[in-house]
């Protein structure tokens, strides 16, 4: 397994702004991702952090909406941009380990926006 | 994208009972994950099941992989007031690595 940290672990921001949510591993990992978790809702794959090179985003996201950086193994981040109140949700950094497909996620980032 | 189907949606059980959740797909699944996830944290992986019909223990939480490879079970035994919270079940397929994951299911334990 692996120790996932997030930051922040929660904001609270005003409409038209944007923030940027940080995701550190403590070990080298193959691959990672952004997932999005509306209240009450399951989880939903936003993109694959790519190292070295552009997200691949899944329906429905978009790098303007969501630009996402992976300079190394260990660490990414997800922007939301130009929020409003709907993307109010938690979003959760995950790492998968290869050969063994298993996905650890951290602890997440509670967004409220206003 | 990939529905994944879980049942029951909730369950209230009196602690000591065992529970059986389920999730089922229209498609076939090389992988099947099962997650915890408690209020306010992320998710806690519980077991991972990589082949039909194997069955896999953590403590008192079983899971099997369906022979069918379109579902996924799983039991916990001898309920404890800190297995509340929901489980999700999370299912890939044969091709890309997108984990599609369940509807969960909201599990409340009376003591």
């Amino acid at each position: 397994s692996a120790v996932i940290s997030q930051k922040p672990s929660r904001d609270i921001c005003q409409r038209g702004t944007s923030l940027t949510i940080q995701c550190q591993v403590d070990s080298q990992v193959t691959m990672m991702f952004w997932y999005r978790q509306q209240p009450g809702q399951s989880l939903t794959l936003i993109a694959t952090a790519n190292q070295g090179s552009e997200a691949t985003y899944e329906s429905g996201f978009v790098i303007d909406k969501f630009p996402i950086s992976r300079p190394n193994l260990t660490f990414s981040t997800l922007t939301v941009s130009n929020m409003s109140p709907e993307d109010s949700s938690i979003y959760l950094c995950s790492v998968e380990f290869r050969p063994r497909e298993t996905q650890y996620f951290g602890p997440g980032t509670r967004l409220l926006v206003l | 994208g990939q529905q994944l189907n879980q049942s029951p949606q909730s369950m209230f059980i009196q602690e000591g009972e065992d529970v059986s959740m389920n999730c089922t797909s229209s498609s076939i699944f090389n992988t099947w994950l099962w997650y915890k996830q408690d209020p306010g944290e992320g998710p806690v992986l519980l077991i991972a099941l990589y082949k039909a019909g194997e069955l896999t223990s953590n403590g008192r939480l079983t899971a099997q992989f369906g022979i069918t490879r379109k579902d996924s079970f799983l039991n916990i035994s001898a309920s404890i007031p800190s297995d509340v919270g929901i489980y999700f079940c999370a299912g890939r397929l044969n091709t890309g690595n997108q984990f599609y994951f369940g509807t969960g299911t909201s599990l409340t334990v009376i003591p």
